[in-house]
């Protein structure tokens, strides 16, 4: 079976710390994805990456940067944490490019910011 | 652009009865349509996808969704509803083209209430 593993189920930050949220994936999955789930608005995408190195930005990058040096791990980055980036955070991981497979996710991070 | 709509925030209904879930989508292409649940506190877990072919996919849990290419929509049913199917549910597209890279828009969810 194939497991994304995020590193944290629940994290408190103070406003203006950087945080890392890490992500790993344990089936050489090519693409990796980071969103950030509210009640009311679903899952919105803030950065996704196709291949090491490699990343794009979603609908809600703002304030957020991504890192992946290595293909399994894919890291979130809120530079600056504010009040209003305290929400559910949420990695997934997809098979290859070409075709239709679905993506996995991992348990998510609750993120809160004081 | 690509998009989903779940017009209903909340379904409930009676353990035993059946339940649709609704979802429609606007893509460019052809469509690639995926089903999901989310318990609390937990990641979303999949459910079904469509990609070709029948229009009825069959999934987990006893799930299946009917595809309709000229309502453009793909709604989850399940012919007899248990109270441990109560949970978010996400419709999501991707669409055909491989312009977007595999990214899926998701739909807002719908809240699933399951009765005893």
């Amino acid at each position: 079976d194939v497991k994304v593993t995020q590193s944290s189920r629940y994290l408190v930050k103070r406003t203006g710390e950087k945080v890392f949220l890490e992500c790993v994936q344990d089936m050489d999955h090519e693409n990796m994805f980071w969103y950030r789930q509210d009640p009311g608005l679903g899952l919105r995408l803030i950065y996704f990456s196709y291949d090491v190195k490699m990343k794009e930005k979603g609908d809600i990058p703002e304030g957020y940067s991504v890192s992946r040096e290595k293909k399994e791990r894919f890291s979130l980055i809120l530079e600056s944490a504010s009040t209003n980036q305290t929400s559910m955070y949420l990695c997934a991981s997809r098979g290859p490019r070409v075709g239709v497979t679905e993506a996995f996710f991992g348990q998510g991070t609750r993120l809160t910011v004081v | 652009a690509q998009s989903v709509a779940q017009p209903e925030d909340q379904v409930n209904v009676a353990e035993g009865n059946p339940l649709t879930v609704k979802c429609t989508y606007s893509v460019s292409g052809n469509p690639y349509l995926f089903w999901y649940v989310q318990y609390p506190n937990r990641g979303l877990q999949f459910l079904l996808k469509y990609i070709t072919g029948d229009n009825l996919v069959k999934g987990s849990y006893g799930f299946e969704a009917e595809f309709n290419k000229s309502q453009t929509s793909f709604h989850l049913k399940k012919p007899s509803a248990l109270v441990s199917d109560s949970a978010l549910y996400f419709c999501a597209v991707r669409d055909g083209r491989g312009s977007t890279l595999g990214r899926l828009y998701f739909g807002r969810g719908t809240q699933l209430t399951v009765w005893p």
